[in-house]
């Protein structure tokens, strides 16, 4: 079973901060996704990469960056926490091959910006 | 520009009783449609895709129809549990995009005992 782990399930950081989520896959899949998930507007991609060190934006990728060092982690920067990026963050990750294959997702870090 | 759409925020069922759950899109490109379902405080979790070039797609108690010249999908569930009770998410994919999952809003289902 493909495990995606996402490190802090809750976390509350300040304006102006700067925040790292990390997520962790364990399939050796190539490709990794960043959502934010807000009532009413479903998911929405943030930033994906496809390989390590290679990356694009998403529908919504302001104020924010990203980083894939290694094959198994994927990291979300938030460069200047605002309070309008508070949500659930959900990471997820897709092996290659068939675009159609399902995406596994992590259980979310829920983000508070004060 | 909401491409998929899901307009029903909450559906209510009865234990036993089919659930249906609907789904507009608007791109004639994407090449599938998936169903996730997400419980709280978890992750989405897949449960069910079909190709464009297909009208249905069963699996168990989880049926999924499209109608392309609507751009209309549907999930039917028969028989409804209580433990169905969770946010459903249409996604479809557009392959030419590298497989960008667009999501729907959601929808919420109840399933009373």
């Amino acid at each position: 079973d493909v495990k995606v782990t996402q490190s802090s399930r809750y976390l509350v950081k300040r304006t102006g901060e700067k925040v790292f989520l990390e997520c962790v896959q364990d399939m050796d899949h190539e490709n990794m996704f960043w959502y934010r998930q807000d009532p009413g507007l479903g998911l929405r991609l943030i930033y994906f990469s496809y390989d390590v060190k290679m990356k694009e934006k998403g529908d919504i990728p302001e104020g924010y960056s990203v980083s894939r060092e290694k094959k198994e982690r994927f990291s979300l920067i938030l460069e200047s926490a605002s309070t309008n990026q508070t949500s659930m963050y959900l990471c997820a990750s897709r092996g290659g091959g068939r675009t159609d294959q399902p995406q596994h997702f992590g259980d979310g870090t829920r983000l508070s910006i004060l | 520009d909401q491409q998929v759409k899901q307009n029903s925020p909450s559906l209510s069922v009865q234990e036993g009783r089919i659930s249906i759950l609907n789904c507009d899109y608007t791109n004639s490109m994407f090449d599938y449609f998936l169903w996730y379902k997400k419980y709280p405080a978890e992750g989405p979790t897949f449960l069910i895709s079909i190709s464009s070039i297909k009208d249905k797609n069963e699996d168990g108690r989880f049926t999924v129809f499209l109608n392309k010249s609507a751009k209309h999908l549907s999930l039917h569930i028969v028989p409804s549990q209580p433990g169905d009770s969770a946010v459903y998410f249409c996604a479809a994919i557009y392959s030419g995009n590298t497989g960008k999952l667009i999501f729907g809003q959601g929808t919420t289902l109840q399933v009373k005992p």
